[in-house]
């Protein structure tokens, strides 16, 4: 079975440092989508950066990059200038055929 | 930003009534998903669909039913709420094999 895991339940950073948030998946097919998205308390899940497994480069998205080593099955999510905004609960998620598998999340607090 | 929609936003009901949830995207995406949520939790996949008259059952099981008769228009129904189904809703739609655009989620409370 396609699993993702995050094995980080909770993490907390202070303002303008920088956190890793870990994924690992097991996926059977050849071509495949990875995404993190974000769910800040109480508001809309929205995707924050998506890689495509047959592109070798890591995807960068503003302050949100990713370090995706595919033969480790390993995608994490590198957050550089933490702002109190990026507090939210953060989902790994990877492609099966047309839906999508997620991990168990990781809840990100930014303290000032 | 994705222009999916979800209503009521916030639902409480007795025990019995019969509910829909409301779920409506103006993007033309053939492929539209129904997830349930407990707070802070992981989503889990209860109904998806790749297009008009397409409903196939997700990875946990649900008494909820859904129809698709218009692309945009993906609704779910619980014939008879119970406590069991308090949990958020959160609907999702796609075009090709890309990303996923997510709804604001329905906060359902059954007594």
């Amino acid at each position: 079975a396609q699993t993702v895991t995050q094995s980080q339940p909770e993490m907390s950073v202070q303002e303008a440092e920088t956190v890793t948030l870990s994924c690992t998946y097991d996926t059977s097919e050849s071509n495949y989508y990875l995404f993190w998205y974000k769910q800040p308390p109480s508001r809309q899940m929205i995707l924050v950066i998506r890689q495509e497994a047959y592109k070798q480069q890591n995807a960068t998205e503003n302050r949100f990059s990713v370090n995706f080593q595919k033969a480790a099955k390993s995608f994490s999510l590198k957050i550089s200038d933490s702002q109190l905004g990026d507090t939210a609960m953060y989902f790994c998620a990877s492609t099966i055929t047309d839906k999508l598998i997620f991990g168990t999340g990781t809840r990100l607090q930014v303290f000032p | 930003e994705a222009d999916i929609y979800q209503t009521p936003r916030y639902l409480v009901i007795g025990t019995g009534k019969k509910i829909t949830l409301e779920c409506s995207q103006t993007m033309g995406h053939d492929k539209m998903y129904w997830y349930q949520q407990d707070p802070g939790m992981e989503l889990h996949l209860i109904h998806y669909s790749y297009g008009v008259n397409s409903t196939e059952k997700g990875d946990l099981s649900s008494e909820s039913t859904v129809s698709r008769i218009r692309t945009e228009h993906f609704p779910l129904t619980l014939e008879s709420a119970r406590p069991s189904h308090t949990s958020q809703y959160l609907c999702a739609s796609m075009t090709g094999r890309e990303t996923q655009y997510f709804g604001p989620g329905t906060r359902l409370l059954v007594l």
